[in-house]
């Protein structure tokens, strides 16, 4: 079946700091893979994309590569701001349908 | 990008009464719509699949009758919440797929529900 496995938070860093979300995903065929982005009281915003191996989705500093070899696609940014904190979720599509990890807490402090 | 508006972003009502929630979206025409529920730091829950000029699909445990949802443009998906208890708060969160088959949902800012 299809499942995306996320990184436990939360996670707390400050300004500037190295950030990486890790995510793993089982599925059958050959799926898009997604993160998401959730601020606080509101709906999810699409962060990044990748639709096949060795895609690199990027957008606002965030970057994450489809890996099939290790089924990872792990999302980082090389210096985080306070604006960055919210909830991330790593997601995977396959045909119509849309497969959710259980979100990752950021919390950037100054 | 392709916006979804959902409409209320907050309602507060009393047990027993019925709540509509609406999800358009605004500048492209969605053949499948999808509505999620979200509980307190927990990920999206697919409650059903919603496709035009047909029935939705309901995921398992999710009771048809008490989460009505009719699909009757590809603009417009409502969600209705009959007879609402304390134990239906919770943030509701749509999105709509893209027919021309980009494979990206969009999603609404979503609607927090409090039962009273």
């Amino acid at each position: 079946g299809n499942s995306v496995t996320q990184m436990e938070g939360p996670v707390t860093l400050s300004e500037e700091a190295f950030l990486t979300i890790n995510c793993t995903y089982t599925a059958t065929g050959y799926p898009s893979l997604f993160w998401y982005v959730q601020y606080p009281g509101e709906g999810l915003q699409l962060l990044l994309k990748a639709t096949k191996a060795d895609d690199k989705g990027s957008n606002k500093g965030f970057e994450a590569t489809y890996r099939k070899e290790t089924t990872s696609f792990h999302l980082e940014k090389g210096s985080v701001q306070v604006s960055d904190s919210a909830v991330y979720f790593c997601a995977l599509s396959s045909g119509n349908q849309f497969y959710f990890g259980t979100g990752t807490s950021l919390t950037v402090i100054p | 990008g392709a916006v979804v508006s959902q409409h209320p972003s907050r309602v507060i009502c009393k047990s027993g009464t019925s709540v509509k929630i609406e999800c358009r979206s605004l500048d492209f025409q969605a053949t499948t719509m999808f509505w999620y529920r979200q509980f307190p730091k927990q990920s999206l829950m697919l409650m059903a699949t919603s496709n035009e000029g047909s029935k939705a699909t309901y995921e398992q445990g999710v009771e048809k009758d008490k989460f009505l949802i009719n699909h009757a443009s590809l603009t417009l998906s409502t969600l209705t919440v009959t007879s609402a208890h304390p134990e239906d708060s919770s943030f509701y969160i749509c999105s709509a797929a893209d027919r021309n088959g980009k494979n990206i949902q969009y999603f609404g800012a979503g609607t927090r529900l409090s039962v009273l």
